[in-house]
């Protein structure tokens, strides 16, 4: 079956644009994570859904970014006045219910060059 | 909170001697410790995990002890193959409510032909 998708695969922007970031779970997965993974770091959490409701926003490095997520499947996350410091890769990860250990399954990621 | 740390950041074996990946944490409340490989290009991919109730698990060639006493779980593989190269993630988190999982910075295995 489908794994984890995201969109797009590289994004290249200016500094100071806003980004938006897609995930598609697999399908029936009821929680998702959003990562992100600086280059030589390990993953860094920055929000998780559980079903449409995100209760542990804690992650999110500033008030310039914010994540949704509609009908319990797909999230997008947004970055808005992207700065330098935003470039990284952007992993989002789905798992079959709420409770964090179950198996979390990557996405290939978001390639993201702020210029 | 919780915090992960990985030993060595990378490490380079020839084909077919075994390799040994260490981490520690610092919460004595997490009792879940996932192991992920990501190869690249690619997300991470659990291969194997361990809940405190146990000290070893094994998966053919890959296992994984844990020491609670000591704080430190550790991942093995044996017999490794140049497929065995990519970057290795360890990660804890407690077993009790919704804490996420805290990841390691991760050790990106050479494996030699």
């Amino acid at each position: 079956g489908a794994g984890v998708s995201q969109s797009p695969s590289n994004k290249v922007t200016e500094k100071g644009k806003d980004v938006e970031l897609r995930c598609d779970p697999i399908s029936g997965h009821t929680a998702l994570y959003w990562y992100r993974q600086s280059l030589g770091q390990g993953l860094e959490f920055l929000i998780y859904f559980q079903g449409n409701s995100a209760p542990d926003k804690s992650g999110l490095p500033s008030d310039r970014f914010s994540a949704e997520r509609t009908g319990g499947s797909v999230s997008t996350l947004t970055i808005q006045r992207t700065q330098q410091e935003d470039s990284a890769v952007y992993l989002c990860a789905s798992s079959l219910g709420t409770r964090i250990q179950e198996t979390q399954y990557f996405g290939p990621g978001t390639r993201l060059l702020v210029l | 909170g919780e915090n992960v740390e990985q030993h060595p950041s990378t490490l380079s074996v020839q084909e077919g001697d075994s390799a040994v990946i260490k981490c520690t944490y610092s919460d004595s409340a997490s009792n879940y410790f996932p192991w992920y490989k990501q190869e690249l290009g690619k997300g991470p991919q659990l291969i194997i995990d361990i809940r405190s109730n146990v000290g070893e698990k094994k998966d053919q060639r890959i296992a994984v002890t844990l020491n609670k006493t000591a704080k430190h779980f550790s991942l093995h593989i044996t017999e490794t193959q140049p497929e065995d190269s990519a970057v290795y993630f360890c990660a804890a988190t407690p077993n009790s409510g919704n804490t996420p999982l805290v990841f390691g910075k991760g050790t990106r295995l050479s494996v030699i032909a």
